[in-house]
């Protein structure tokens, strides 16, 4: 059971650049999110996804475009990016509703030069 | 939205003491709140949680109480080993529309020998 997989583990991108960031997982969640966090900073709410075709913005979604078109996918989308986008990339999911744990990737360190 | 406050952003004691790590929330309707520890550079990873019909509960050394009135919650660790340096967040699940988990700023500890 791989649970939630990203790829890549590490990128680095040149200022306008655009690149697609890839979450999966394998446990049936119909919850997922995207958490970007900085150097020695808690964890910030880009895009959640409910189900497939559901998505809402967090509290950090400019620069970020989400799509859910089938329940294990989940990618984040960056289409010019920027020096402040430079952090670790945490996608998560979750079943769903209250009393559920949330399972993390490993995380996607992208450096924006 | 949610906003989930944690304090202290860092906590130093001496292995085999107590530690107390402290969460406040600000939506009452707010139901679930977990615990997670992340080891540098590793994925944040649940080590309890509680929900809003339960005012403790333990698990071996750690232990997490909430208080629904006031709203807040907090992370006990009794007889602290070096191992549990780490950061540990909060959060708190804003159901709403939709399930959004929101994380406190964190709390980095350390155990010193």
């Amino acid at each position: 059971n791989a649970g939630v997989t990203q790829t890549p583990k590490f990128r680095i991108l040149k200022i306008g650049q655009s690149m697609t960031l890839q979450c999966t997982q394998d446990m049936n969640h119909n919850y997922m999110y995207w958490y970007r966090q900085d150097p020695g900073m808690g964890l910030k709410l880009i895009y959640y996804s409910v189900g497939a075709g559901i998505t809402d913005k967090g509290e950090v979604p400019n620069g970020y475009n989400v799509s859910r078109s089938t329940t294990e996918d989940f990618p984040l989308r960056l289409e010019l990016a920027a020096p402040s986008q430079t952090s670790v990339y945490f996608c998560a999911s979750s079943q769903g509703l209250e009393g559920t744990e949330a399972f993390f990737g490993q995380g996607t360190r992208l450096t924006v030069v | 939205g949610e906003n989930v406050e944690q304090h202290p952003s860092t906590l130093s004691v001496q292995e085999g003491d107590s530690a107390v790590i402290k969460c406040t929330y600000s939506d009452s309707a707010s139901n679930y709140f977990p615990w997670y520890k992340q080891e540098l550079g590793k994925r944040p990873q649940l080590i309890i949680d509680i929900r809003s019909n339960v005012g403790e509960k333990k698990d071996q050394r750690i232990a997490v109480t909430l208080n629904k009135t006031a709203k807040h919650f907090s992370l006990h660790i009794t007889e602290t080993q070096p191992e549990d340096s780490a950061v540990y967040f909060c959060a708190a699940l804003y159901t709403g529309t939709a399930s959004k988990l929101t994380f406190g700023t964190g709390t980095r500890l350390q155990v010193t020998l």
